[in-house]
């Protein structure tokens, strides 16, 4: 039973808009949310964070949303530029879980020029 | 600062053989997590070492095994390969207590 789920497995977006990528859980013991990006042959790299008791995070053109009642956050990158072309993989975590994130299957974005 | 350092990054065995995977952690980073990524199943959690002891373990048979050695460094290792172990392995690192894993660039495994 999967319970981090990203349903759309890809996504394309023209530059200067805005992505839109999103993830949902089952678990409500997650406390802790994270986005990476992944680039063909590279590991994950880390990008964006939550903890639970915010609804809002935002670093430069990234911003990532949680809504506990609907246990569902989205990351948000604007403008999209074509070097954000990657597949995101949401994930979560329960403090203490010693490593343990659950990841989404991911969503591979393509920003066209 | 050097990142998360994995080798060999490619390799292929045949079926019944073994395989060993090393990871060299961020200076400083004495957790160590590893992770199985296939097409189908995604990134999935094997196991986690902090000093030279396994914390914690997903939910893989006892044919994946790993180890952390005193200067943090890590190994993996994979007995009487199958087919279905064909994936990419992913080493991660962290401080103690930290919520944000990072991440080497992996290790290809290919079972023939």
């Amino acid at each position: 039973d999967q319970q981090v789920k990203q349903n759309s497995p890809s996504l394309s977006v023209q530059e200067g808009r805005i992505s839109i990528l999103n993830c949902d859980y089952t678990n409500s013991m997650f406390d802790y949310f994270l986005w990476y990006k992944k680039y063909p042959a590279e590991g994950p790299t880390f990008l964006i964070s939550i903890s639970s008791i915010k609804d809002k995070n935002e670093d430069g053109r990234f911003t990532v949303f949680l809504n506990k009642s609907a246990k569902h956050l989205s990351l948000h990158i604007v403008p999209s530029q074509p070097g954000d072309s990657a597949v995101y993989f949401c994930a979560a975590s329960v403090q203490g879980s010693q490593g343990n994130l659950i990841f989404g299957k991911g969503t591979k974005l393509s920003v066209k020029p | 600062k050097a990142g998360v350092t994995q080798t060999p990054r490619y390799l292929i065995k045949t079926r019944g053989q073994q395989v060993t995977l090393s990871c060299s952690p961020i200076s400083g980073h004495r957790s160590v997590s590893w992770y199985q990524q296939t097409p189908g199943q995604g990134l999935q959690f094997l196991f986690e070492y902090f000093s030279e002891t396994q914390r914690n373990k997903g939910n893989f048979p006892g044919r994946f095994s790993g180890r952390q050695f005193s200067n943090s460094r890590s190994e993996m290792n994979v007995s009487t390969l199958e087919l279905g172990d064909s994936a990419l392995y992913l080493c991660a690192s962290s401080l103690l207590g930290a919520n944000v894993l990072t991440f080497g660039a992996g290790s290809r495994l290919t079972v023939l």
